[in-house]
């Protein structure tokens, strides 16, 4: 079971509709949880973290998590077209002696006009 | 603010040739640094990470290495490339462990 899951997609959805990103994760302890925005060819950059239980709203991105589930979610309102990306859920676990971030494989979104 | 740069920015190279690739980080100190790589439409591997002058953890048997000369410079080595190698790397910085990594622009090499 890998530890970070994510839906790989293709997720296509119209311009101005929401989109939800899914992402589950196999550490109980974990405590930190970020998502991460990739543009093809370009390196990830971080979008949102959240570190409760609950909604986290930071303009159009909000993200939810569940720590009960392990489960983490991103939902992008208002979709535009240069939302097309990559994203990577990324939950901070144990790796031998340090916790580390660990990455899902990432959900490619795509925004229709 | 904090910057992490990263060159070369791509880079073709021959099998079994050297390789290296810097990362340097401005705007902070004693950060942890860390080595990923990501293979073409793949997730992002961790390959090493450094917590101080030195100090250098591989996660990852292989190929390459690292080191860390200064506290705000990491560099990834390698002797002799091999074809599995061909990849995008990406240098990232954090304050902590448990808190959020910041990644550089990335070198995309390419081994022939």
């Amino acid at each position: 079971q890998k530890e970070v899951e994510q839906n790989s997609g293709p997720l296509s959805v119209p311009e101005g509709a929401i989109a939800s990103l899914n992402c589950t994760y196999s550490d109980r302890v974990s405590q930190s949880f970020f998502w991460y925005r990739q543009y093809s060819g370009k390196s990830p950059e971080l979008i949102m973290s959240i570190y409760s239980n609950g909604d986290k709203e930071d303009g159009r991105f909000t993200a939810q998590l569940n720590k009960a589930s392990q489960y983490v979610s991103l939902l992008i309102r208002d979709s535009q077209p240069s939302d097309s990306a990559t994203y990577l859920c990324a939950v901070n676990m144990r790796s031998g002696s340090a916790r580390q971030l660990t990455f899902g494989s990432g959900t490619q979104l795509t925004v229709l006009p | 603010s904090q910057t992490i740069h990263q060159w070369p920015a791509t880079l073709v190279q021959p099998v079994g040739s050297p390789l290296s690739l810097e990362c340097t980080v401005e705007g902070t100190s004693n950060p942890n640094l860390y080595w990923y790589r990501q293979a073409a439409g793949r997730g992002l591997q961790l390959l090493f990470y450094s917590v101080g002058i030195g100090q250098i953890s591989s996660e990852v048997p292989q190929n390459l290495s690292a080191s860390r000369p200064q506290d705000r410079q990491f560099i990834l080595s390698s002797k002799k490339l091999l074809l599995s190698d061909s990849g995008f790397y990406l240098c990232a910085w954090s304050p902590g462990f448990t808190t959020e990594q910041f990644f550089g622009p990335g070198t995309r090499l390419t081994v022939l």
